[in-house]
């Protein structure tokens, strides 16, 4: 089974509107990292956000938010008011501690095209 | 600057030969990580290591092969056994579980 599900291939959304970016994850260990990173065609991978497993609270970055169900094991980004360079890749990210090593599992990643 | 640096940015390989792929890191991370991107495709793991002299497979480790001998370094070895190398390749280390990862600038790797 997938760690990390995105089931959103690709989505369109006009310039600033709003936009859901999903991200479903299954582990069994109780502490775990979440994140997003942003792709542009030029291939770097930047960081936008994390979530702890026990935060209590949604984390806040700017115009990134990310919408922490743990209960139903969701971790969707919300892009507030897009903007034209916020067209790229987005993938989720899971870390995990297994047998005392710390691995990173990603998603396959939803291509976000923002109109004017 | 810290950060991680990844070289060559495009690379070239005959059928038949193996190539090594360069990362190196100045951030103090214990934890480096390597992974393969397919156009279209996410990132899959192939090789990752806490600390040094130590590292463990991926998701994808056959045909590949690495070493940790320091800190700072983690090369990846794509070897003749890879029957698919042609991909991108991106190395990354982190400090820790609630921290981000950084990444290097990719290695586009092409086999002629």
């Amino acid at each position: 089974a997938q760690k990390i599900t995105q089931t959103q291939p690709g989505m369109f959304v006009q310039e600033k509107e709003a936009v859901t970016l999903d991200c479903t994850y299954d582990t069994s260990d109780p502490s775990y990292g979440l994140f997003w990173y942003k792709q542009p065609s030029s291939g770097e991978m930047i960081f936008l956000i994390y979530q702890g497993s026990y935060d209590q609270q949604n984390a806040t970055e700017g115009r990134y938010s990310l919408n922490f169900q743990k209960a139903r094991k969701s971790a969707n980004l919300v892009i507030s008011a897009s903007q034209l360079g916020d067209s790229a890749m987005y993938f989720c990210a899971m870390r995990e501690e297994l047998s005392g090593y710390s691995t990173l599992t990603f998603g396959k990643g939803t291509m976000l095209l923002v109109s004017p | 600057d810290g950060g991680i640096t990844q070289s060559p940015k495009y690379l070239f390989r005959k059928e038949g030969q193996n190539v090594t792929l360069s990362c190196e890191q100045n951030l103090n991370h214990d934890a480096m990580y390597w992974y393969r991107q397919d156009p279209g495709q996410g990132l899959r793991l192939i090789y990752y290591s806490q600390i040094v002299n130590d590292f463990q497979k991926g998701d994808i480790a056959e045909g590949y092969s690495v070493s940790r001998e320091k800190k700072e370094s983690f090369p990846l070895t794509v070897t003749s056994a890879q029957k698919n190398p042609t991909a991108f390749y991106l190395c990354a280390s982190s400090v820790g579980l609630n921290t981000e990862a950084f990444f290097g600038q990719g290695t586009r790797l092409t086999v002629v």
